[in-house]
C-alpha cells in the first residue's frame, strides 16, 4: 500500500521559470494539503484541495501559486515565474475521506531550488 | 521584502533520559492535536493524536497532555534513544485543515 507520492524530489529552476510539483495521495484519500517548509523552520499551510475544490487556500500567496486536485491524476502545485524566495521544501499530504479530522499522511516532499 | 524565520528552539538529552517537548497552541476552538516527528530530509509522521475531551493519552514510550486552560500541549518520551533525534511538530485541527506549530528538534546525546 503506498504511502504518499510526491515527485520530483528536487527540482532546480532558474528565475523566471515554472516549477510544478505533483503529489499522488494514497490510494483512498480524497483530501491533499499542500504546506511549506523553510530551513530549521516549521510547516507553512499553503492550501487544501479535494477533487476538484479547492477548500481552502488561505495559506496561498494571491500570485504566481496555483493548486489543482483533477479527478484523475495527483495533485499538482504550480509556481509561475519562479523566484529566489519560492526556494523551499513542499510538502503534500492526504487524509481519507470524510470530516478531515484525522491524521495527516505526508510525502517526502519536493526540495525547489531557484537558481 | 522576504520575513526572517526563527530558528527552532532544540532540546538536547541524553540517551537514556526522559524528554519533555512543550507547545502552545493558538485556537480555542481546536478539537484534536496531533504530534508528529520530522527526521532530516523527510516529511513529518504521525506519533500520537489526543481530543480535547481528554487531557492525557499514552502510546508506546510516548505520552501527550494536554491543558485546554492554558492551551498547552506536550509530548513525553521515555528513555530517549538516539533515533529520537528529529523535529517534533505540535498540530492542531479545527474547521477544516491541521495547523502545525513551530517545531522543537530533539538532539539525543549518546
Amino acid at each position: 500500500n503506498a504511502g504518499v507520492m510526491q515527485n520530483p524530489r528536487h527540482l532546480v529552476r532558474r528565475r523566471g521559470q515554472e516549477a510544478r510539483l505533483r503529489c499522488s495521495p494514497m490510494k483512498g484519500h480524497s483530501h491533499v494539503y499542500w504546506y511549506r517548509q523553510l530551513p530549521e523552520e516549521g510547516l507553512k499551510f499553503m492550501v487544501y484541495l479535494q477533487k476538484e475544490n479547492i477548500i481552502d487556500e488561505s495559506g496561498m500567496p494571491k500570485e504566481r501559486f496555483s493548486a489543482e486536485f483533477p479527478k484523475e491524476g495527483p495533485s499538482i502545485l504550480r509556481i509561475q515565474q519562479v523566484v529566489r524566495g519560492d526556494s523551499a521544501a513542499y510538502f503534500c499530504a492526504s487524509s481519507p475521506p470524510g470530516r478531515p479530522e484525522g491524521k495527516l499522511f505526508f510525502g517526502s516532499g519536493t526540495q525547489l531550488s531557484v537558481l | 521584502g522576504e520575513s526572517v524565520g526563527l530558528h527552532l528552539p532544540t532540546l538536547s538529552v541524553q540517551e537514556g533520559d526522559n524528554s519533555i517537548i512543550n507547545c502552545a497552541y493558538s485556537n480555542s476552538a481546536s478539537d484534536y492535536f496531533i504530534w508528529y516527528k520530522q527526521e532530516s530530509g523527510k516529511g513529518p509522521q504521525f506519533i500520537i493524536d489526543i481530543r480535547s475531551n481528554m487531557d492525557k493519552r499514552q502510546g508506546q514510550r510516548v505520552t501527550v497532555l494536554l491543558n485546554k486552560t492554558v492551551k498547552h500541549l506536550s509530548l513525553q518520551i521515555a528513555a530517549t534513544q538516539p533515533g529520537d533525534s528529529a523535529v517534533y511538530f505540535c498540530a492542531e485541527n479545527s474547521a477544516n485543515d491541521m495547523r502545525f506549530g513551530a517545531g522543537t528538534r530533539l538532539t539525543v546525546k549518546p
